[in-house]
């Protein structure tokens, strides 16, 4: 079975550039997730999928990062204007169903952005 | 915001060693969760704890919840170089991640 696909792996912009990311899930998987994790720090969730539609979207920065999933399969986060503290690995993860805690999630390899 | 404390936050020790990583919160989680993240890869899950006071093993791996599910805690029994790696807790609800406690065991 393959696993949660990213890309790109790393990415290095300027400040104020603009900047997205894609993320396949694994097929079947109906709950997407795009979480934030800094340097040292565990990953903070920016964003939940249920198909198509946003489940959770509460610490997502929504005057500079956006994200869809128009078919209910890929998504796309991108980040506009990126700003320095931006720098930091962006995973993505599936599972079946939202509903925790039986619910695994499988998360991709991230993508390292650095904003210098 | 539900905040989950993990210490060590760092911690390097010798093969063979026994270690104890701790997960605590002021709130109630309902569940709890341990995942290992390698460098350069997404967290692996390795256990869903939901019981107070359940104990849960898996392999050289020991997992505790605590009574009052405010606490978890993640003991390793003769560490290899293979259990390096960051060690996240995460809670119940909304998913909410620990800190993190990034473990080296030497060779």
């Amino acid at each position: 079975e393959a696993g949660v696909a990213q890309s790109p792996r790393y990415k290095i912009i300027e400040k104020r550039q603009s900047v997205a990311f894609w993320c396949n899930p694994i097929s079947g998987h109906a709950t997407l997730y795009w979480y934030q994790q800094i340097l040292g720090q565990g990953p903070k969730l920016l964003i939940q999928f249920q198909n198509n539609g946003v489940v959770d979207d509460s610490q997502l920065p929504k005057d500079r990062f956006s994200a869809e999933r128009l078919k209910g399969v890929d998504s796309t986060l991108k980040i506009q204007p990126a700003k320095l503290e931006d720098s930091a690995v962006y995973l993505c993860a599936s599972s079946l169903a939202g509903g925790f805690p039986y619910n695994e999630q499988f998360f991709g390899p991230g993508t390292r952005l650095t904003v210098l | 915001t539900q905040l989950l404390e993990q210490s060590p936050q760092f911690l390097s020790i010798q093969e063979g060693e026994n270690l104890t990583v701790y997960c605590n919160s002021s709130s109630v989680f309902s569940s709890l969760q341990w995942y290992r993240q390698e460098p350069g890869e997404g967290p692996v899950l390795l256990v869903t704890v939901v019981t107070g006071g359940e104990v849960k093993k898996l392999k050289r791996l020991t997992f505790q919840f605590g009574d009052a599910r405010k606490d978890s805690s993640l003991h390793i029994t003769a560490a290899q170089p293979g259990d390096t790696g960051l060690y996240l807790c995460a809670g119940a609800g909304q998913f909410y991640f620990g800190t993190g406690t990034s473990l080296t065991v030497i060779p």
